[in-house]
């Protein structure tokens, strides 16, 4: 039972041009959502996150949406660029009161081209 | 600060054997928890321990289990290796409010 879906494995975006990643979640529970980044032989890297009580949350050229009716969630990066090519990962929490447990979406392969 | 580390990064192993991998948090982080990465599956959640306590544990048998140390740091152990348990182990830390977790470099498990 996938609680956390990205639909999209793959997504090629020139540079410079706006990347749009998108997330569906199926579990009303959640109340934390996160992005992170992840390069070939290295961990993931935490993006960027936005709380349930927020429908918005910026941080340089990354922002990311959140439609709680909806239960999607969607990262923005403008101006795309070269370096941001990697997986992006969804995450959410919330079910488990303070522990820790992340529920992952399977991932999207960004590729920025020149 | 130094960030998280994991030992050893790659491990090859037979079916049938035990392995333990090791993680060490980020300084001052009570929290680690594990998790699991194979091809399409994304990371499925292991299990996260907090003062030395497995406060919450995801859906896998019984052959994976952890442990932490009064220090936090961390082991994870699976018994009796199975092919399908190749993947990828990260290990994640943060400083016991759940929210953001910063990961280590994982270790690549091969099994044969």
């Amino acid at each position: 039972d996938q609680q956390v879906k990205q639909n999209s494995p793959s997504l090629s975006v020139q540079e410079g041009r706006i990347s749009i990643l998108n997330c569906d979640y199926t579990n009303s529970m959640f109340d934390y959502f996160l992005w992170y980044k992840k390069y070939p032989a290295e961990g993931p890297t935490f993006l960027i996150s936005i709380s349930s009580i927020k429908d918005k949350n910026e941080d340089g050229r990354f922002t990311v949406f959140l439609n709680k009716s909806a239960k999607h969630l969607s990262l923005h990066i403008v101006p795309s660029q070269p370096g941001d090519s990697a997986v992006y990962f969804c995450a959410a929490k919330g079910d488990t009161g303070t522990a820790s447990k992340l529920t992952f979406g399977t991932g999207t392969r960004l590729q920025v081209t020149l | 600060k130094a960030g998280v580390t994991q030992t050893p990064r790659y491990l090859i192993k037979t079916r049938g054997q035990q392995v333990t991998l090791s993680c060490s948090p980020i300084s001052g982080h009570r929290s680690v928890s594990w998790y699991q990465q194979t091809p399409g599956q994304g990371l499925q959640f292991l299990f996260e321990y907090f003062s030395e306590t497995q406060r919450n544990k995801g859906n896998f048998p019984g052959r994976f289990s952890g442990r932490q140390f009064s220090n936090s740091r961390s082991e994870m152990n699976v018994s009796t290796l199975e092919l399908g348990d190749s993947a990828l182990y990260l290990c994640a830390s943060d400083p016991g409010q759940g929210n953001e977790q910063f990961f280590g470099p994982g270790t690549r498990l091969t099994v044969l």
